[in-house]
């Protein structure tokens, strides 16, 4: 079962910043946060994924909080193509779930010109 | 590295028709799942491999559904008879993750296949 609460949509304007949030307050200490996103009749792509301290790849940002109960994604400079749904996950490690990704809602983004 | 690949990507059957899809996953990764997303919702998880075992197939409906990896490489999910509400985009994943994986690669993130869109009128 999910794990996350995440908005169900947000926009944002192209070339600024899109901050995604993400709660999950019931995370335990071994469990990550992992980011997924799906464009349109694709399958989900993988974005970036933390434990404890903020990450930071070629796609985006991911800034996990102290206390590890929410985390942000961001976009720095946000294209049409970022259009997409995005998934907040918490992985299960090599206990019960095995690494199991369990998929929300997830936030439609939309990205305008 | 070539991605997961799928087949067919779309597929129309009539209700109680039998359907089958395939999936190869990336080179050496020995885990594979397949996931079930109805318009509208997140991927919602079947069945998990570990090379040619089920490690978890809770969530498969085993009265019409079945799965096999036979060999640990490719999959087949099957529907017999297929329902309308099966109607979704059936999604394959793969991950480096298996028995003799030290901890660090249980980090390694599942890559997913476009997935087969299946209509059931």
């Amino acid at each position: 079962d999910a794990k996350t609460t995440q908005p169900p949509s947000m926009d944002c304007a192209e070339g600024r910043a899109a901050n995604l949030p993400c709660n999950h307050s019931t995370i335990s200490g071994n469990e990550y946060v992992y980011w997924y996103r799906q464009i349109h009749s694709q399958g989900p792509q993988y974005i970036i994924h933390g434990l404890k301290n903020n990450e930071t790849n070629e796609m985006a940002s991911l800034i996990i909080t102290e206390d590890r109960k929410s985390s942000t994604l961001i976009l720095p400079h946000a294209t049409l193509r970022d259009t997409a749904v995005y998934y907040c996950i918490v992985r299960g490690d090599r206990g019960s779930t095995l690494g199991r990704l369990y998929f929300g809602r997830g936030t439609q983004l939309t990205v305008w010109p | 590295e070539a991605g997961v690949a799928q087949s067919p990507r779309y597929k129309i059957i009539e209700k109680r028709q039998s359907v089958a899809f395939w999936c190869n996953p990336i080179s050496g990764h020995a885990t594979l799942y397949w996931y079930q997303q109805i318009l509208g919702q997140g991927p919602k998880l079947l069945i998990q491999f570990q090379n040619n075992g089920v490690v978890d197939d809770s969530q498969l409906p085993k009265d019409r559904f079945s799965a096999e990896r036979l060999k640990g490489v490719d999959s087949t999910l099957k529907i017999q008879p297929a329902k309308l509400e099966d109607s979704a985009v059936y999604l394959c994943a793969s991950s480096p993750l298996g028995p003799w994986t030290d901890s660090s690669s249980y980090n390694s993130p599942l890559h997913f296949g476009n997935g087969t869109r299946l209509t059931v009128t």
